[in-house]
């Protein structure tokens, strides 16, 4: 089956840029989501078709494929970013989560 | 504005089937291009997908689960539901019912907590 790994944990300081990876075999090959999820709220998508932002969605999001590896970049990371991160992408017609990276900014 | 919201029991024994409906709201659940999913979460744990299904009827479902799983959509209601048979402990979780377009989950409801407990 189709696996898509995250590290489990990134962090960084006010300000500066976050990126978390996303790797599955052949990823750039298809399209990566990201979503955002709070603590007791439900995920929100955050960048889609690799690098599209849906209406809402700050410009300090951002987001690549290309080979193995999805990025999500946070630009200008602030502190209402910290949350848990999920990538996602469909294996033919199957839909697969990586197991999430938690940002903590500090 | 779509709006999703699961209802359905909190609280399930075990070896019984877990049954949950979502209701759509804000947009006909039998507009063209749209799929309609099932997603859960393990307390403290990542997303799990589950199934999806369109309102034609066609159904995909995730090989870990399917043999446990159905999902099902009533047009006339504007719902879809989830069953989720023989569950054990190890199905305790939060369920989302989503909205899927073009490759991406766009809409989310706000989640469920089911325990399996006796």
């Amino acid at each position: 089956s189709y696996e898509l790994t995250q590290p489990p944990s990134v962090s960084v300081s006010p300000g500066q840029t976050a990126s978390i990876t996303c790797s599955g075999d052949k990823l750039g090959d298809k399209f990566a989501c990201w979503y955002q999820q709070k603590p007791g709220q439900s995920p929100v998508l955050v960048i889609y078709q690799d690098n599209k932002r849906p209406s809402g969605i700050p410009e300090r999001f951002s987001g690549s494929n290309s080979g193995n590896t999805a990025t999500l970049t946070i630009s200008g990371t602030q502190a209402m970013d910290e949350a848990d991160y999920y990538c996602q992408a469909w294996d033919s017609s199957i839909v697969v989560f990586g197991g999430g990276t938690k940002l903590t900014v500090l | 504005q779509v709006r999703l919201q699961e209802s359905g029991p909190g609280l399930v024994k075990p070896s019984q089937t877990l049954s949950l409906t979502c209701t759509v709201s804000g947009g006909s659940i039998s507009s063209a291009g749209y799929y309609w999913s099932w997603i859960r979460q393990h307390p403290g744990k990542g997303l799990e997908w589950i199934a999806y299904i369109y309102y034609s009827g066609s159904t995909y479902y995730n090989p870990s689960l399917k043999s446990r799983v159905t999902i099902s959509v009533d047009t006339s209601k504007n719902q879809f539901s989830l069953k989720l048979s023989s569950v054990t402990a190890a199905d305790t979780a939060v369920y989302y019912c989503a909205r899927v377009w073009g490759q991406r989950i766009d809409y989310w409801g706000q989640g469920t907590l089911v325990t399996v407990s006796s």
